[in-house]
């Protein structure tokens, strides 16, 4: 059965605390892992998708990376504005092109 | 633009009643997704349209669910007769051919079955 697992379930950091949240996941064939930040009371906002094993992607303070079992969510020297949870999914392939399986995400809050 | 746009954003109605979540994905956008998000079980797909036509619905719950989308700036979700465990945020999301990265997701309805 195709599954996520993020850890930490929650983490708490100091600003300027750099850290990692994991994104295991097990799945028949990848087609693409997708990260995505969600703040209290609203819908997911999409970060990034990444495709093979090695890629990875940045943006501002985060960075995503890809290994054949895992991805990980490099996270440096966070700001408070960057506590929200974070959720990982996968799609599989031959499933649909909608169907993603999510991870029950990891909640970041950074202290100033 | 305005976004997607769900409504109710709050709905809490008693077992047994039937319920009714709105949608109206972004214009242009083809693709809708209607998602489920509960502690326990994390988020969810329930249903994916593309161009108004369901194209993968195996996660809708059972017969109690179902879901249209009549025309391609309307979809609704309808609960009949709800239960106590359906209680939930529901989202939808519309993108632009299916694709995940062009995916913009609703700010929800939070609905509580007593």
């Amino acid at each position: 059965e195709d599954q996520v697992t993020q850890s930490p379930e929650a983490l708490r950091l100091q600003e300027g605390e750099s850290s990692s949240l994991n994104c295991s996941y097990t799945v028949s064939g990848l087609r693409g892992l997708f990260w995505y930040r969600q703040d209290p009371g609203k819908g997911p906002e999409f970060l990034f998708t990444l495709y093979s094993a090695g890629e990875e992607k940045e943006k501002e303070r985060l960075k995503a990376t890809l290994t054949k079992k895992e991805s990980f969510l490099h996270i440096t020297a966070p700001k408070p504005e960057d506590s929200a949870t974070y959720l990982c999914a996968v799609q599989a392939v031959g499933g649909s092109q909608g169907n993603l399986i999510f991870g029950k995400g990891t909640k970041l809050s950074v202290k100033p | 633009d305005a976004g997607v746009i769900q409504s109710p954003r709050h709905e809490v109605t008693e077992m047994g009643q039937e319920v009714t979540l709105r949608c109206k994905p972004i214009s242009g956008h083809n693709s809708l997704f209607w998602y489920r998000q509960t502690m326990m079980r994390g988020l969810e797909l329930l249903i994916y349209f593309n161009n108004n036509v369901p194209i993968d619905d195996s996660g809708m719950p059972e017969d109690r669910f179902s879901a249209k989308m009549p025309n391609a700036s309307f979809s609704t979700l309808k609960i009949q007769p709800s239960e106590p465990r359906d209680s939930a945020v529901y989202f939808c999301a519309s993108s632009f051919g299916g694709y995940v990265d062009t995916q913009y997701f609703g700010p929800g309805t939070r609905l509580t079955v007593l």
